[in-house]
């Protein structure tokens, strides 16, 4: 069965930086798109950035681009998401999701990310 | 790139239907056969419930049906049950800008 696992959420001063991580498992990894969505506290659901099957093509949020680096290993069949320069309002729940006719039809359990002096 | 708009909360007696739309423009909703539509319970991760409009993937109940005219896609539940009270979000793809999906607003689904 398809299964995404997202680690690496935690506290985090403001200005710092972050890697979150989603290892995949029960599926081909290498033949799909991936994205990270995310949730603040008590807010609604927000797209992040996608990256293509063979992670040839990145794209971003407004929001994040320029802070947050959205790369994979196809090898170790996990995603990543790399994070600087965090400030307050990145405080949320971090999906990944697997994509699938353009919509995202597996999600992970979500990890964590507080931003807070 | 501004979220979808989708009504705050919907609410119905089980067994009745209810629609819950999201509004959005042509470089989105309009423009494209990417409409999606999401269940979250609390605490829990959303699940894919209609992608490409109208189309529901396996396992997914038949209750569950999607539309879409002009700017704005429709999710309808007929047959309410208690175990759909939960959050509702759509999503489209968009040309608007780098943003290349965009989310609605999220709608409550409460069952009297």
């Amino acid at each position: 069965q398809v299964q995404l696992v997202e680690s690496g959420g935690g506290v985090v001063q403001p200005g710092r930086s972050l890697r979150l991580s989603c290892a995949a498992s029960g599926f081909t990894f290498s033949r799909y798109g991936m994205h990270w969505v995310r949730q603040a506290p008590g807010k609604g659901l927000e797209w992040l950035a996608v990256i293509w099957y063979d992670g040839s093509k990145k794209y971003y949020a407004d929001s994040v681009k320029g802070r947050f680096t959205i790369s994979r290993d196809n090898s170790r069949n996990t995603l990543y998401l790399q994070m600087n320069s965090l400030r307050a309002e990145d405080t949320a729940v971090h999906y990944c999701a697997r994509e699938s006719h353009i919509s995202f039809d597996y999600w992970g359990q979500g990890t964590l990310v507080t931003v807070s002096s | 790139q501004s979220a979808l708009t989708q009504p705050a909360s919907v609410s119905g007696s089980p067994g009745q239907s209810i629609t819950i739309s999201c509004t959005g423009t042509s470089s989105d909703v309009g423009g494209y056969n990417y409409v999606s539509w999401y269940q979250q319970h609390p605490g829990k991760a959303p699940k894919l419930m209609i992608y490409d409009v109208s189309n529901r993937p396996s396992g997914v109940s038949n209750r569950f049906s999607g539309s879409k005219s002009g700017n704005t896609a429709s999710l309808t539940i007929s047959g309410l049950q208690a175990e759909d009270e939960a959050d509702y979000y759509c999503n489209s793809y968009t040309s608007s800008s780098t943003n290349n999906y965009v989310f609605g607003t999220g709608t409550k689904v409460t069952v009297l």
